[in-house]
């Protein structure tokens, strides 16, 4: 089964705008962490925003937050005041307990328009 | 601080042939771990170790071999190369639960 689903292939966002990218997450462990990482068109994975399972608040790291619904098992990212150097794939990605391997989702594309 | 440092950048090959991907990582991490992205995927765990002279599989282990004799490398080996794995590896190493750094990438193509 998934561990980790983003639904939303590919996304437009006018430059100025918010966007929210979908993120929804399986695990039966309480003890879990979840992740944003961006990757630009040069390749490279720059980690975004780390929320974990027992922190109370949503995690804000400047533009970027995470929307944490833990019932819902969602952990949806807001880009807030899109730029066009926001354009790029978003990956969601979890930890579980003690294990410290990355499970990732498939992925959304942002496309930020002038 | 170099941080998690992947050679080579790119690469082709031709079917059948050998392979040593390199990742050094400088910031003394216990946790190391091989990836493969394929084109507009998501990263799939190939191996991973948890300490000098320890390996295990990931989710996708077939085809590749490695090694960690130090805490600093964790070369990734492909004997036997095969267009299925055309892909762009990334290494990452982490020594907490949160804190993850990963290299640029090796772009490989088989063919």
């Amino acid at each position: 089964a998934q561990k980790i689903t983003q639904t939303q292939p590919g996304m437009f966002v006018q430059e100025k705008e918010a966007v929210t990218l979908d993120c929804t997450y399986d695990t039966s462990d309480p003890s879990y962490g979840l992740f944003w990482y961006k990757q630009p068109s040069s390749g490279e994975m720059i980690f975004l925003i780390y929320q974990g399972s027992y922190d109370q608040q949503n995690a804000t790291e400047g533009r970027y937050s995470l929307n944490f619904q833990k019932a819902r098992k969602s952990a949806n990212l807001v880009i807030s005041a899109s730029q066009l150097g926001d354009s790029a794939m978003y990956f969601c990605a979890m930890r579980e307990g003690n294990d410290y391997k990355l499970s990732f989702g498939a992925g959304t594309t942002v496309t930020v328009r002038a | 601080n170099a941080g998690v440092t992947q050679t080579p950048k790119f690469r082709i090959l031709k079917i059948g042939q050998s392979m040593t991907l390199q990742c050094a990582q400088d910031m003394n991490h216990n946790y190391m771990y091989w990836y493969r992205q394929d084109p507009g995927m998501g990263l799939k765990l190939i191996y991973y170790s948890v300490g000098a002279g320890i390996t295990d599989k990931g989710e996708v282990p077939n085809g590749y071999n490695v090694s960690r004799s130090t805490t600093e490398d964790f070369p990734l080996r492909l004997e036997l190369a095969a267009p299925s794995q055309t892909s762009v590896y990334f290494c990452a190493s982490s020594e907490t639960s949160y804190g993850y750094t990963f290299g640029s990438g090796t772009r490989l193509t088989v063919v």
